[in-house]
């Protein structure tokens, strides 16, 4: 059965700070590992990860994918509060499996 | 551009009564469609999913249907609801022939709670 854990569940942080979220899966015929951000309804689109240790960067967002030890992570430099969000990591193979997601609130 | 919508966004119903959600997607043709549901603590759970009209798999046995009557037109059914069909339903589009070919772009969710 294919399985994605993400890590911690959950996070709170001051604004400024520098968070990574964890994602690690075991999946069959991997295709790719995608990163949304969820706040209130639909989840949003991040980044989309096929390739071992090339980085994908948004703004203050950034993420790499390790297809060796098959994981994730997504870091956020510099939070803000607007980042305050759940954060769900799925892996692709013939259909997207979902982790439970990362709940992360950001402080004033 | 490409939009979807999901009606309605909120829905109370008695248990034992019917279920119809309805999905639609503009801008785009022949999408991949998916429906998704989120539950409490358990992240997105894939109900779901069609690759063309008429063309349905199923994900999880359970008392719930999907039909693809038009290309851009997704319904999650079902004839008696249970009280554990409460949750969060997304509707959601991609393109190409698997999921991980691209990413999948979300409605805004139908929150359904069987009393």
């Amino acid at each position: 059965e294919d399985k994605v854990v993400q890590s911690p569940l959950s996070l709170v942080v001051h604004e400024g700070d520098t968070v990574t979220l964890n994602c690690s899966y075991e999946v069959t015929n991997f295709r790719s590992l995608l990163w949304y951000k969820q706040e209130k309804k639909a989840p949003t689109f991040l980044f989309m990860l096929t390739s071992s240790g090339i980085e994908k960067k948004s703004g203050r967002l950034s993420s790499i994918l390790d297809k060796k030890e098959l994981f994730s992570i997504l870091n956020i430099t510099a939070t803000q509060t607007g980042d305050s969000a759940v954060y769900l990591c799925a892996v692709a193979n013939s259909k997207l499996t979902f982790g439970k997601g990362i709940t992360l609130s950001v402080r004033p | 551009s490409q939009t979807i919508h999901q009606w309605p966004a909120t829905l109370v119903q008695p248990v034992g009564s019917p279920l119809s959600l309805e999905c639609t997607v503009e801008g785009t043709s022949n999408p991949n469609l998916y429906w998704y549901r989120q539950a409490a603590g358990r992240g997105l759970q894939l109900l779901f999913y069609s690759v063309g009209i008429g063309q349905i798999s199923s994900e999880v046995p359970q008392n719930l249907s999907a039909s693809r009557p038009q290309d851009r037109q997704f319904i999650l059914s079902s004839k008696k609801l249970l009280l554990s069909d409460s949750g969060f339903y997304l509707c959601a589009w991609s393109v190409g022939f698997l999921a991980g070919e691209a990413e999948q772009f979300f409605g805004p969710g139908t929150r359904l709670t069987v009393l």
